[in-house]
């Protein structure tokens, strides 16, 4: 088993430019989840899916888009990046939404934005 | 609404040393609460979590945490740390709604000295 794995580990975006994080787990995992990392703030959530073909968003949605078209996939997708964006990026699997499942992370993605 | 606060951004400590993280919570409805630890430059690994039963959680490395509802607290303890747990530790609290996501406090780094 890879586990949760993100592509790419580091990414450099102008102001304005898109791009998908991508985001893929082996373990057959109902729920995924994609969080955003800032110094002092914790982990937020951005958007979340309970399964392919739904989604949802969390608590800071604005700029991203989502999409699950199957199980093992779950890429983030920025519009138009703006400063406001670099931050370390996050996604994790659990086998299914309850309440008590464990959460599994990926490594990754660290993105900055000029 | 569920929420978690790490008392603390920062812990030292020395070889050998008691490790105390805090962490209170507040939650609306029975909590389900979770510690993870963040290596430096890797993804979150879940320490242990409390769901229902035994107030004493005993999870991996050592660490232990004891749920006090009268206290809303629920405190990371390891007997004696070693250099290897120098790391950043997160507290998180999921609600009883499924689909719901971890909310996690904003973390405490922990440095360990010889």
């Amino acid at each position: 088993n890879a586990g949760v794995t993100q592509t790419p580990k580091f990414q450099v975006l102008k102001t304005g430019q898109s791009m998908t994080l991508q985001c893929a787990q082996d373990m057959n995992h109902e729920y995924m989840s994609w969080y955003r990392q800032d110094p002092g703030m914790g982990l937020r959530l951005i958007h979340y899916s309970v399964g392919a073909g739904i989604t949802d968003q969390g608590e800071v949605p604005n700029g991203y888009n989502v999409s699950r078209s199957t199980t093992e996939d779950f890429p983030l997708r920025l519009l138009s990046a703006a400063p406001s964006q670099t931050s370390v990026y996050f996604c994790a699997s659990s086998l299914y939404a309850g309440v008590t499942d464990t959460q599994y992370f990926g490594p990754g993605t660290r993105l900055t934005v000029l | 609404a569920q929420s978690v606060t790490q008392l603390g951004s920062h812990v030292s400590v020395s070889e050998g040393a008691l490790v105390l993280l805090r962490c209170n919570y507040s939650s609306s409805v029975p909590p389900y609460l979770f510690w993870y630890v963040q290596y430096p430059n890797q993804g979150l690994q879940l320490l242990l979590k409390y769901t229902t039963g035994a107030t004493l959680v005993k999870g991996i490395n050592g660490f232990e945490a004891e749920f006090k509802k009268s206290e809303t607290s629920f405190h990371l303890t390891k007997p004696s740390a070693h250099m290897s747990d120098a790391a950043e530790y997160f507290c998180a609290v999921s609600g009883n709604q499924a689909g719901t996501a971890l909310i996690f406090g904003k973390g405490t780094t922990l440095s360990v000295s010889s």
